[in-house]
């Protein structure tokens, strides 16, 4: 069974600066779909990236970018210029190639300070 | 992705008492719902597929004559939490599988009293 790791229950980070979370998951699939979504207090769950595992580029949205390691199996997200509103719990996830369920790793939650 | 409304967004219910919670695609037609469960500070963890039509798909150690799962359109799938106890009271999440991207509702706060 696929799982999915995020060893940082917390993170801090200072407004304007990066903080990179991490994510680590176990495949055997060859063909398979990352991804990371956040969770603000409102508990809406907001898709920030996805990967392709496929696609050897790195994913980036606007602020967001991610570090993808196929060989490893890791996945991180770097949020750069981080503001307030980023602070939320970030779920990394998990989706086969030919499979609709996603795996939750435990998330991280984000702190910015001023 | 689709637009998801999920509904009711909070409940409060007496023990013993069945409570109906809704998910509904509003511009896409979901042959498949997903319905997750999420205790406070704890991730996502999966119920339970509703296929469209047919017989939902439970993870195991899910109850399925507790939480029933209906989904009778290619809309609305619900979710019936039945005779529910203290013990069920939890955010569940409903996430529609739909063109490019997987949505998912806005959740509903459950309080079994």
């Amino acid at each position: 069974a696929q799982t999915v790791t995020q060893s940082q229950p917390e993170m801090s980070v200072q407004e304007a600066e990066t903080v990179t979370l991490s994510c680590t998951y176990d495949t055997s699939e060859s063909d398979y779909y990352l991804f990371w979504y956040k969770q603000p207090p409102s508990r809406q769950m907001i898709l920030v990236i996805r990967q392709e595992a496929y696609k050897q580029q790195n994913a980036t949205e606007n602020r967001f970018s991610v570090n993808f390691q196929k060989a490893a199996k890791s996945f991180s997200l770097k949020i750069s210029d981080s503001q307030l509103g980023d602070a939320a719990m970030y779920f990394c996830a998990y989706r086969g190639g030919t499979a609709s369920k996603l795996t939750f790793g435990t998330g991280t939650r984000l702190q910015v300070t001023l | 992705g689709a637009v998801v409304s999920q509904h009711p967004s909070w409940v409060i219910c007496k023990s013993g008492t069945s409570v109906k919670i809704e998910c509904r695609s509003l511009d896409f037609q979901a042959t498949t719902m997903f319905w997750y469960r999420q205790f406070p500070k704890q991730s996502l963890m999966l119920m339970a597929t509703s296929n469209e039509g047919s017989k939902a798909t439970y993870e195991q150690g899910v109850e399925k004559d507790k939480f029933l799962i209906n989904h009778a359109s290619l809309t609305l799938s619900t979710l019936t939490v039945t005779s529910a106890h203290p013990e069920d009271s939890s955010f569940y999440i409903c996430r529609v599988q739909g063109g490019y991207g997987y949505t998912f509702g806005s959740g509903t706060r459950l309080t079994v009293v």
